[in-house]
């Protein structure tokens, strides 16, 4: 069973137009990172939430951790070409990172 | 600072042939280290981790083992590649088990014929 759930799978959308992605699970974690992957490459992170109802910004990126520490969401405003990716969310189980299935993101200008 | 080295980048291999991947890690001590498989640019399944010389972790029993040797050195081998062994594999650390930020390697695109 997938411990954390990624919606939507897929979206591509022009360049300017605004998403949400959502990572949800039944369980509660200490804390959710959010990744950022290019074709070929390893994920990178871009932020760690730790706290219920904690609210991040990085630049156009606004990350949100749930009240009850069960889920995350990403918002992108104004999306750039430049945002296309594969964006995964992860907790912690144990001893490791488990990872979603990512929302792979498309901007087309 | 601290740089992660995982190759090959790219590997084609026969079906039934051996395979041994490797990750080394620099600048950093003790590091977590772990092994995730990625199939078809989705999400990446956690393999194998290890907290120390030694001691390896395996979180799906399959047709893969991972060793290692050395502080900062991760193995992952097959003795006999299956078609289903295709994918894109990362290596990863974290100063601590789970609770920080991994830095993944470049990753290998592993191909079984």
């Amino acid at each position: 069973t997938q411990l954390l759930e990624q919606s939507p799978q897929f979206l591509s959308i022009q360049e300017g137009e605004n998403l949400t992605v959502y990572c949800n699970s039944s369980s509660v974690f200490s804390s959710l990172q959010w990744y950022r992957q290019e074709p070929g490459e390893g994920p990178v992170l871009l932020v760690t939430v730790v706290t219920g109802g904690e609210v991040k910004k990085l630049k156009r990126l606004t990350f949100q951790f749930g009240d009850a520490r069960k889920d995350s969401s990403l918002h992108i405003t104004a999306a750039q070409p430049g945002d296309t990716g594969l964006y995964l969310c992860a907790g912690t189980r144990g001893y490791a990172l488990n990872f979603g299935k990512g929302t792979s993101l498309l901007v087309t200008p | 600072s601290q740089t992660i080295h995982q190759w090959p980048a790219t590997l084609v291999q026969p079906v039934g042939s051996p395979l041994s991947l490797e990750c080394t890690v620099e600048g950093t001590s003790n590091p977590n280290l772990y092994w995730y498989r990625q199939a078809a640019g989705r999400g990446l399944q956690l393999l194998f981790y290890s907290v120390g010389i030694g001691q390896i972790s395996s979180e799906v029993p399959q047709n893969l083992s991972a060793s290692r040797p050395q502080d900062r050195q991760f193995i992952l081998s097959s003795k006999k590649l299956l078609l289903s062994d295709s994918g894109f594999y990362l290596c990863a650390w974290s100063v601590e088990a789970g609770q920080t930020e991994a830095f993944f390697g470049q990753g290998t695109r592993l191909t079984v014929v």
